[in-house]
């Protein structure tokens, strides 16, 4: 199995400054068909997960553009332009090149 | 707008049985592959399996296979997660998500929309 990790795993935030969480997988996520299927993911408390970015870097329909994703091969980052409190939560890496997919352990955002 | 609804809350004991509903709707059910996440609680997320509800291809997770069995009912656009023999360690929040038209590259692969998650309670 491909195994996720993240870092850190908690991060307090102040309002309006940056935030960026570090995904790495245990080998490379590019797919045969040319593509790199890692998704980042938010789960606010007590709500179900969100898609927020797919394939590395692609906002999905309705995230706001101070999400944004980069990254290749196995090294990969999520990053807040500017924290706002309604981004708190506990943000997931999820690889689907390869299958069982997998998912990171979490990193907790929450405001300082 | 394409939506998962899934099946309410359910308290169970040891050794009952339970199947667990997410209903598509939308879009084309038969089209799209389905997967299944466990959370327990407090903790993070961990893929359970996944099936294309078109010709029920399923593929579990090497910690999940033989403990759980995923459907799916395209009449009725509902895919399922059972249990034949529920443990206190099943007790998990399980989510739906809907996955791309193909896990084995089709440039779609990705996971949105998510149901809303079935809480389940395993105790004596």
């Amino acid at each position: 199995d491909i195994v996720m990790t993240q870092t850190p795993l908690s991060s307090p935030v102040t309002l309006g400054q940056p935030a960026s969480i570090s995904c790495r997988s245990s080998q490379s996520l590019v797919h045969s068909d040319g593509n790199t299927y890692l998704s980042w993911l938010q789960q606010r408390p007590g709500q179900p997960p969100r898609l927020l970015i797919y394939k590395i870097s692609n906002r999905f329909s309705g995230v706001p553009d101070r999400f944004s994703g980069s990254g290749a091969g196995t090294d990969f980052t999520l990053k807040i332009s500017r924290v706002e409190a309604e981004d708190v939560g506990v943000y997931y890496c999820m690889q689907a090149t390869q299958f069982p997919f997998t998912f990171g352990p979490g990193t907790k955002v929450d405001i300082k | 707008e394409v939506q998962l609804v899934q099946s309410g809350a359910e308290v169970k004991k040891p050794g009952e049985s339970l199947k667990i509903s997410c209903k598509g709707s939308g879009y084309s059910f038969t089209s799209y592959w389905i997967g299944w996440v466990r959370q327990m609680p407090g903790k993070g997320l961990e893929w359970m399996g996944i099936i294309y509800p078109g010709d029920s291809d399923t593929r579990y997770s090497p910690s999940f296979q033989g403990q759980v069995t995923i459907s799916a009912d395209k009449s009725i656009s509902t895919a399922y997660l059972q249990w034949s023999s529920l443990k206190a360690s099943d007790t998990a929040m399980y989510y739906c998500a809907r996955g791309g038209t193909s896990i084995y590259g089709s440039g779609n692969n990705w996971f949105d929309p998510w149901g809303q998650g079935t809480l389940v309670t395993v105790s004596s």
